[in-house]
């Protein structure tokens, strides 16, 4: 069972543009989130993280929304980058009792020129 | 500061064989994670250790296993290489408390023949 769950295995967005990446989690006990970005051959680059107790966290191009109700968080990259084509991973840990990151499948953005 | 470091980078075996993996943390890090990454299954948590003991352990089978030593150094072991254990293997490190971001090496690249 996914606890974790990235629904768009890829998105095309044209460099510029607002990119948006979704993720959904099942586990209530998941209380911090972050995203990562990873080229091929590589290890996973940390980008940005948000705490349950907040609702958005900005990093320069990146903003985190989390929507702790609807159990969905996204990031929006502002604006993309050709450089920003890669994959990304949402990942989640739980409040307690284990340090564990529980990954999402990826999503594979593509930022056109 | 010095990221982390994993070798070797890339490594080939023969199905029956044992390896072993190393991974140095960021200098001040005490938890060490190990992920493995497959096309298949994604990113997918193996262990933790933090002050040289596992605190956490995913739902692998015995022939994986782990250690961390006094410098927070620590190396991973998978026994009787089946074909299955062909994956990329990634540490991650951090300071081991909850809600720390992980920050990961390169990877290992291993191919079972």
């Amino acid at each position: 069972d996914q606890q974790v769950k990235q629904n768009s295995p890829s998105l095309s967005v044209q460099e510029g543009r607002i990119s948006i990446l979704n993720c959904d989690y099942t586990n209530s006990m998941f209380d911090y989130f972050l995203w990562y970005k990873k080229y091929p051959a590589e290890g996973p680059t940390f980008l940005i993280s948000i705490s349950s107790i907040k609702d958005k966290n900005e990093d320069g191009r990146f903003t985190v929304f989390l929507n702790k109700s609807a159990k969905h968080l996204s990031l929006h990259i502002v604006p993309s980058q050709p450089g920003d084509s890669a994959v990304y991973f949402c990942a989640a840990s739980p409040a307690a009792g284990s340090y564990q990151l529980t990954f999402g499948k990826g999503t594979k953005l593509s930022v056109i020129p | 500061k010095a990221g982390v470091t994993q070798t070797p980078r890339y490594l080939i075996k023969t199905r029956g064989q044992q390896v072993t993996l190393s991974c140095s943390p960021i200098s001040g890090h005490r938890s060490v994670s190990w992920y493995q990454q497959t096309p298949g299954q994604g990113l997918q948590f193996l262990f933790e250790y933090f002050s040289e003991t596992q605190r956490n352990k995913g739902n692998f089978p015995g022939r994986f296993s782990g250690r961390q030593f006094s410098n927070s150094r620590s190396e991973m072991n998978v026994s009787t290489l089946e074909l299955g254990d062909s994956a990329l293997y990634l540490c991650a490190s951090s300071a081991g408390v909850l809600q720390e971001t992980q920050y990961f090496g390169p990877g290992t690249r291993l191919l079972v023949l």
